[in-house]
C-alpha cells in the first residue's frame, strides 16, 4: 500500500525559506509511471497547484511560484523535497505531497498534509 | 481565484439527489480529462473520480461524473450524511502556464 509522508518545520518566519520533505513508502519513487507533486491549501480555501517532479529531475511549477520554487528528488531515500524562498504570510497553508500517473490528469495518492505557519 | 469554478455550496436532503458544476476552458476542460476529490474536515482530498467519469475501487456508484465542452459535472444520489464535505474539480492545464489546475471547491451540506 502506497503512503506518503509530509515533515518539516510547522512554523517559518517571513521571508525566510520554507522547506519539506515528502517520503514515499510501499513505492519507488523511481517509477517511470508517476509524477509526483506538491499541492496546497490555505486555511479556508482551495488547493492550489504547486509543482511536480519526475524521478529524473524533471519539474514543472506554478507560474504563480516558479520564481520562488525548487522541487528535488533524492531517489537513495526515497523521498522529494519542496523549497519555497521569501515567503510571507499568503504562504500559510496545509501542504500535500501527492502522486500521479504520466498519462493521466488525476492524483491518485496523497499525503496527510503537514500545516506550514509564516509568522514571526 | 481558481482557474476553475465552482458553486461556492450546494444542499439537499438525506436521499436526495445533488449535482456539482466545474466550469473551464479549452485549454483546461475542454482538453483534459477531469478528476473529483471529496475533502472531509481535517483530512486530506480523496479521488472520487477520474477520467471525468470513472470510479477508483471502493468509490460506491452514488458518485457519478461527466463531462461536456468545458464543462465538467459531479452527480451524488442517494445522499447521506456522511457526504457532507467539500468537493473539488481538477484538470491539468495545457496553455503556456500549464500544470495542474483546481476548483475553487464546493461545500456539500446534507440537511
Amino acid at each position: 500500500q502506497l503512503q506518503l509522508q509530509e515533515s518539516g518545520p510547522g512554523l517559518v518566519k517571513p521571508s525566510e525559506t520554507l522547506s519539506l520533505t515528502c517520503t514515499v513508502s510501499g513505492g519507488s519513487i523511481t517509477s517511470t509511471t508517476y509524477y509526483w507533486g506538491w499541492i496546497r491549501q490555505p486555511p479556508g480555501k482551495g488547493l492550489e497547484w504547486v509543482g511536480t517532479i519526475y524521478y529524473s529531475g524533471s519539474t514543472s511549477y506554478n507560474p504563480s511560484l516558479k520564481s520562488r520554487v525548487t522541487i528535488s528528488v533524492d531517489t537513495s531515500k526515497n523521498q522529494f523535497s519542496l523549497n519555497l524562498n521569501s515567503v510571507t504570510a499568503a504562504d500559510t497553508a496545509v501542504y500535500f505531497c501527492a502522486r500521479k500517473n504520466i498519462l493521466y490528469t488525476h492524483w491518485g495518492y496523497w499525503g496527510q498534509g503537514t500545516l506550514v505557519t509564516v509568522s514571526s | 481565484q481558481s482557474v476553475l469554478t465552482q458553486p461556492p455550496s450546494v444542499s439537499a436532503a438525506p436521499g436526495q439527489k445533488v449535482t456539482i458544476s466545474c466550469s473551464g476552458s479549452t485549454s483546461n476542460i475542454g482538453n483534459n480529462c477531469v478528476s473529483w476529490y471529496q475533502q472531509l474536515p481535517g483530512t486530506a482530498p480523496k479521488l472520487l473520480i477520474f477520467d471525468n467519469n470513472k470510479r477508483p475501487s471502493g468509490i460506491p456508484d452514488r458518485f457519478s461524473g461527466s463531462k461536456s465542452g468545458t464543462s465538467a459535472t459531479l452527480g451524488i444520489t442517494g445522499l447521506q450524511t456522511g457526504d457532507e464535505a467539500d468537493y473539488y474539480c481538477g484538470t491539468w492545464d495545457s496553455s503556456l502556464s500549464a500544470g495542474g489546475v483546481f476548483g475553487g471547491g464546493t461545500k456539500l451540506t446534507v440537511l
